[in-house]
C-alpha cells in the first residue's frame, strides 16, 4: 500500500533561518506528489504539486520542493523563515493508476508542525 | 467570496444523534470530498463524489453517508454518532479526480459527548 513518511512531526526554526521539511513516499511508479500548508483552525492550502517535467517545483510564499525518484523524496525548503510560516505542514501523494491507486485519492503524511522562533 | 464552506464550523452533540454537516463550493468543480482529521492531526479521505457518483468509498462505517443533491453541493449525514466520530470534517473539491489541486473548505469540528 501507498504510505507517505514525514519525518519529525515538530520542526523549529528561527526567523531567517532555512527551512526543511522531509516527506518520503513508497511508491514502484512515481506519483504525484503535493505540499499543503494547515494554519491554525483553517482548511489546507496547496503550497506546490510534482506531476511531470521540471523536478524542481515552487511554489508559493517562496517555497519549493525537489522530487527525487532515486531517493523517493520531495522535500519542501525555504531560504528564510518567517513568522507567519508557522503552520502545520502536509506531505500528499496521488499514487499513479499503475501503481494500485484510485483516482483522485490522496494519501498525506501525518504532518510536520513547523514553529518560528523571533 | 469562499470557494468551499461547510455549515456548521462546531457541532456538538449527544452520543446516538443523527447529525449533517453540508458543503458547498462555488467553483464549478466536477469533484469533491469528505476528509476526516483525528486529534493526531491525521487526515484520510472518506469519500469522493465525481459527477454525483460515488468514486471512492474507503473503510468508512456505513453510518456515514454522503448525499449530492447537485454538483455543487455534498453533504455528509452521520447515524448513531459515536465517541469515536470526535474530529474535524473538512470538504474539498477538484476539477476532476485527475492530478488536480483540492480546495479545502475551513473544517468542521464534530465533538461527541
Amino acid at each position: 500500500a501507498q504510505s507517505v513518511t514525514q519525518l519529525g512531526s515538530h520542526v523549529s526554526v528561527s526567523e531567517g533561518a532555512l527551512v526543511l521539511l522531509r516527506c518520503n513516499y513508497s511508491s514502484s511508479v512515481p506519483p504525484y506528489l503535493f505540499w499543503y500548508v494547515q494554519y491554525p483552525n483553517q482548511g489546507l492550502q496547496l503550497l506546490l504539486k510534482y506531476t511531470t517535467g521540471a523536478t524542481l517545483v515552487k511554489g508559493i510564499n517562496g517555497f519549493e520542493a525537489e522530487f527525487k525518484k532515486s531517493e523517493t523524496s520531495f522535500h519542501l525548503t525555504k531560504p528564510s523563515a518567517h513568522m507567519s510560516d508557522a503552520a502545520e505542514y502536509f506531505c500528499a501523494v496521488s499514487p499513479s493508476l499503475y501503481d494500485g491507486g484510485s483516482q483522485g485519492n490522496l494519501i498525506f503524511g501525518k504532518g510536520t508542525k513547523l514553529s518560528v522562533k523571533p | 467570496d469562499t470557494a468551499v464552506s461547510q455549515t456548521p464550523k462546531y457541532l456538538v452533540t449527544q452520543m446516538g444523534n443523527d447529525k449533517s454537516i453540508k458543503c458547498e463550493q462555488n467553483l464549478g468543480h466536477d469533484t469533491m470530498y469528505w476528509y476526516k482529521q483525528d486529534s493526531k492531526k491525521f487526515l484520510k479521505i472518506m469519500f469522493s463524489y465525481n459527477n454525483k457518483e460515488l468514486i471512492i468509498n474507503e473503510t468508512v462505517p456505513n453510518r456515514f453517508s454522503p448525499k449530492s443533491p447537485d454538483k455543487a453541493h455534498l453533504n455528509l449525514h452521520i447515524n448513531s454518532l459515536e465517541l469515536g466520530d470526535s474530529a474535524v470534517y473538512f470538504c474539498a473539491s477538484s476539477q476532476d479526480l485527475f492530478v488536480d489541486t483540492q480546495y479545502f473548505g475551513p473544517g468542521t469540528r464534530l465533538t461527541v459527548l
